[in-house]
């Protein structure tokens, strides 16, 4: 089945740009719903926004004005971007596939986790 | 709004069965879900997608002790038999219209 794996850097001063790169292994991202979602030490889960392959996006509406999710077909890969961070993005970042959805529905829930990176945000 | 809500604990002896209760808002009471189990320093792991009716498809794996039942705006994971691994954190989801929320989670000790 498919496997996400997150990449990017562990560290990141405040002020400036979290970037992280979801490469998908068995399996390709040219089709379905792929998201991200983060975890504060100690919390639980916050979905951040989704990429349908052809490049559609949709985003938590508080986080809208700082992120930005892309797609890279021929690299099965996608990213997330988040600006101005502070130390509250700090957190564990998961990328996810999402299931397709059931015949009449438009959406489905996460279906396949990657392992998480963890991002510090200190300077 | 929609959002969901979940006990901040449970415990169960080993054994046992256990059920958690996830709430959705209201206004959403009709809304399928999807179960996630965490343990500790690990990713969430997908266990099943629950309907509103209590029919449920699991993930690839989850043994036959979970399973998942509906009731008005509550959704239920039930365990049983429960093994020393069942120890974890466990999460609802649902979705709607291109958003997705989380339920708090519930940690499970096992007794």
């Amino acid at each position: 089945q498919v496997q996400l794996q997150e990449s990017g850097p562990g560290l990141v001063k405040p002020s400036e740009t979290l970037s992280l790169t979801c490469t998908v292994s068995a399996g390709s991202i040219s089709s379905g719903y792929w998201s991200w979602i983060r975890q504060p030490p100690g919390k639980g889960l916050e979905w951040i926004g989704y990429i349908y392959y052809s490049g559609n996006t949709n985003y938590k509406p508080s986080l809208k004005s700082r992120v930005t999710i892309s797609v890279d077909r021929s690299k099965n890969q996608f990213s997330l971007n988040l600006i101005s961070v502070t130390a509250a993005d700090t957190a564990v970042y998961y990328c996810a596939r999402h299931l397709p959805p059931e015949r009449g529905y438009s959406y489905g829930p996460v279906g396949h986790w990657g392992q998480g990176a963890l991002v510090i945000v200190s300077s | 709004q929609l959002a969901l809500t979940q006990s901040p604990s449970a415990s169960a002896s080993l054994g046992a069965s256990v059920k958690f209760t996830c709430t959705l808002s209201s206004g959403h009471s009709d809304y399928a879900i999807a179960w996630h189990q965490q343990h500790p320093e690990k990713g969430p792991r997908y266990l099943m997608k629950l309907n509103g009716d209590g029919s449920h498809s699991k993930g690839t794996g989850v043994p036959d002790r979970f399973s998942g039942s509906s009731s008005g705006a509550e959704r239920y994971l039930t365990i049983s038999s429960l093994q020393s691994e069942d120890e974890a954190d466990y999460y609802c989801e649902t979705w709607d219209g291109g958003i997705w929320v989380f339920g708090g989670g519930t940690k499970l000790t096992v007794l």
